[in-house]
C-alpha cells in the first residue's frame, strides 16, 4: 500500500488566497520530492527536500520539510489561476522507488 | 531536445487484446519506470527498470510485461490478462534510483 499520503484531496482556493497541502509518511524519509501536473499534462518535479526542518522557496511557493522528516507541505501564497494542477508528495520506498501520494488537486475562482 | 517520448498518445483496444507502450528517452538516464494513474488514485509503479537487461515489479505488475533491451527504450506490454487496462500510463527516467523523474506526455489507453 501507500507510504505517502496527502491531505487534502482537493483545495478550491479563491484568487488571491493562500493554501497549504499537506504530506505525511508512517516511516522517515531520506528525503522528499514535490510534482505539480497540470490538467491534461504530465507530472513535472518542482523540488527536492533532503534536510531535517529544510524549507525551500520557490517565488510564492514554499516548501518544508519536517524535523522528524516524516511529513511535509507545500505553502502557496497569493495564488493565481496558473496555480491549477494537482500537487504530489514523493517519498523514497527503498533504493529504487518512489511512493507517491494521492495528490491534492487545486482549483482556483477567479 | 533532451527527453521522454511516449507512443501512441491515445489509443483504443478491445477487450482480449494485448497492446505495447513505447517509451524512448535520449536522456542517458540508466533508470526507467511505468506509472498507472486512475483519478484520486496518485501514480502506482508498475515496473521499473534501474539498468540494461534488468527490471523489477513494481507494486502492481500483475497483467504487464516489459523488456530493457537497450538503455533508451522500455516499452510496456498492457496484456489480455489486466482486468481493468483503462488508465493513463506514464513512463519516466532518472539519472539514479530513486532520483527526480522526467515524465514523459503519457499514453491514455481505453479499452472498449
Amino acid at each position: 500500500g501507500q507510504q505517502v499520503m496527502q491531505i487534502p484531496q482537493y483545495q478550491h482556493v479563491q484568487e488571491g488566497e493562500d493554501f497549504t497541502t499537506y504530506c505525511n509518511s508512517s516511516t522517515t524519509l531520506s528525503n522528499i520530492q514535490w510534482y505539480k501536473q497540470r490538467p491534461g499534462g504530465h507530472p513535472v518535479f518542482l523540488i527536492q527536500l533532503v534536510k531535517s526542518g529544510e524549507v525551500k522557496k520557490q517565488k510564492r511557493l514554499t516548501f518544508q520539510f519536517g524535523e522528524a522528516k516524516k511529513n511535509s507541505s507545500l505553502h502557496i501564497t497569493a495564488t493565481q489561476t496558473t496555480d491549477v494542477g494537482t500537487y504530489f508528495c514523493a517519498g523514497p520506498l527503498n533504493d529504487y522507488k518512489l511512493s507517491f501520494g494521492a495528490g491534492t488537486t487545486v482549483t482556483v475562482r477567479a | 531536445d533532451g527527453g521522454i517520448t511516449q507512443s501512441p498518445k491515445y489509443l483504443f483496444r478491445k477487450e482480449g487484446q494485448n497492446v505495447t507502450l513505447s517509451c524512448e528517452q535520449n536522456l542517458n538516464h540508466d533508470a526507467m519506470y511505468w506509472y498507472r494513474q486512475d483519478p484520486g488514485q496518485g501514480l502506482r509503479l508498475i515496473y521499473y527498470s534501474q539498468i540494461v537487461n534488468d527490471f523489477q515489479k513494481g507494486d502492481i505488475a500483475e497483467g504487464y510485461s516489459v523488456s530493457r533491451e537497450k538503455k533508451e527504450s522500455f516499452p510496456l506490454t498492457v496484456t489480455s490478462a489486466q482486468k481493468n487496462p483503462t488508465a493513463f500510463y506514464l513512463c519516466a527516467s532518472s539519472i539514479k534510483s530513486p532520483g527526480e523523474l522526467f515524465f514523459g506526455e503519457g499514453s491514455r489507453l481505453t479499452v472498449l
